[in-house]
């Protein structure tokens, strides 16, 4: 069955310092790999995806992730975090196919000033 | 851009009660989603759909039941409502081939 641990629930940081948001996924194939942010009330908004090729992968609002097969992880970091990047950071994981998306429980960013 | 709308934002119901969430997209994907999200768990699936008139259970399909009449459109239903189903239920859409999920912005249901 496949799995994602997001393992820190909560992590502040101070505005312009770099961020990194573990995820270990446990996946039995190939797995396309995730990475939603949700802020306060809203829905989930993809941020990134990795599907295949390159391990470094970018995404939206200078958000990148990388995909590291032995180490079954796909950690999201940012350079310079921003007080608008405060929300809540779900990990996810699936097959190219298939229907099913698993989450992980997800990490809430708080962005001090 | 993808739109996945759901009907309300915060709805209050009491125990017992029949509820009827709706979603809807408009970018004709054929796959749609209801998923719960609570505090600590994460986004749980309920049901999912893959064309009209289908559907397969989640993680969690106890307490709940989904329609799908038109491709469009996936309703959950809560036949009989109880406390232990408040909770933010989301929505989401997937288009056939590509495994991307585009999410509504969410129902937040109190059963009091």
């Amino acid at each position: 069955a496949q799995s994602v641990t997001q393992p820190d629930i909560h992590i502040t940081v101070s505005e312009g310092a770099s961020l990194e948001l573990r995820c270990n996924y446990s996946y039995g194939a190939t797995p396309y790999l995730f990475w939603y942010v949700q802020s306060p009330g809203q829905g989930l908004q993809l941020l990134l995806k990795y599907f295949s090729g390159d391990t470094l992968v970018q995404g939206i609002k200078g958000f990148e992730a990388e995909f590291k097969r032995s180490q079954s992880s796909f950690n999201l970091r940012k350079p310079s975090v921003h007080w608008s990047d405060a929300a809540e950071y779900f990990c996810a994981v699936g097959a190219g196919t298939a229907s099913k998306l698993t989450f992980g429980t997800g990490t809430r960013l708080q962005v001090t000033l | 851009d993808v739109k996945v709308t759901q009907s309300s934002r915060y709805l209050v119901k009491r125990t017992g009660e029949k509820v009827f969430l709706e979603c809807v997209q408009d970018m004709d994907h054929e796959n749609m989603f209801w998923y719960r999200q609570d505090p600590g768990l994460g986004l749980r699936l309920i049901y999912f759909s893959y064309d009209v008139k289908m559907k397969e259970k989640g993680d969690i399909p106890e307490g709940y039941s989904v329609s799908r009449e038109k491709k469009e459109r996936f309703s959950l239903i809560l036949e009989s409502a109880s406390t232990n189903q408040t909770s933010m239920y989301l929505c989401a859409s997937r288009p056939g081939p590509v495994n991307i999920q585009y999410f509504g912005a969410g129902t937040r249901l109190s059963v009091l």
